[in-house]
């Protein structure tokens, strides 16, 4: 079975940009989440989709947003980029909405890397 | 609202040796805790989760936890290390069922296993 899949491996953008990220979760699963990883931070979490609905949201500007659709692939979007989202953006995907499942296990893609200019 | 703290930047131990990666934590109510692995240039692997049951938790690779709940810690532990273990270790806590998969992670450990 094939891992999550994130899409494209590396980006580069100039401030002021917009950026699209992809994820293709493990076939079956139905959540998504995403998270971003920098030196600094450390690991956030962004939002989590199930079944087309965002479910939980991070402490993020509203120029991060994010979708879901009904093959459960999901998207990411960052406008107006700024510096400081120079990151690894990664996607995990789980067989059910986190909670609810005795089976608790996040499976993540190998990231995106962003490089805003 | 919930944290977590990896005392360690790094760990270093030599092969064969038990190693221990400290993880403490905070949280209201019962904690979901989880350890996460990554290696470089990937993302994180799952290890081992506490959810509720035994204090003591198997995982993956030979890896156990112990969770502490009077000392808030949940430990990773592994008998006998191998040069393979060298690694990127990150404890996470979710705060309750409500959150979802929105955990909070630690800062990192990461481990060195020299021959």
């Amino acid at each position: 079975k094939a891992g999550v899949t994130q899409t494209p491996r590396y980006l580069i953008k100039t401030r002021g940009q917009q950026v699209t990220l992809s994820c293709s979760p493990i076939s079956g699963h139905r959540s998504v989440s995403w998270y971003q990883q920098t030196p600094g931070q450390g690991l956030q979490f962004l939002f989590e989709y199930f079944s087309e609905t965002q479910r939980n949201k991070g402490n993020f500007p509203g120029r991060f947003s994010g979708r879901q659709f009904s093959n459960s692939r999901s998207e990411m979007n960052v406008s107006t980029l700024e510096l400081g989202d120079s990151a690894l953006y990664l996607c995990a995907s789980s067989l059910q909405q986190g909670g609810f499942s005795t089976n608790e296990k996040l499976f993540f893609g190998s990231g995106t890397q962003l490089s805003v200019l | 609202a919930q944290s977590v703290a990896q005392p360690e930047d790094q760990v270093n131990v030599a092969e064969g040796n038990p190693l221990t990666v400290k993880c403490t934590y905070s949280v209201s109510g019962n904690p979901y805790l989880f350890w996460y692995v990554q290696y470089p240039n990937r993302g994180l692997q799952f290890l081992l989760k506490y959810i509720t049951g035994d204090n003591l938790v198997k995982g993956s690779y030979g890896f156990e936890a112990e969770f502490n709940k009077s000392q808030t810690s949940f430990h990773l532990k592994k008998p006998s290390a191998l040069v393979s273990d060298s690694a990127l270790y990150f404890c996470a806590v979710r705060a309750n069922n409500n959150a979802g998969n929105m955990l909070t992670f630690g800062g990192g450990t990461r481990l060195m296993v020299k021959p």
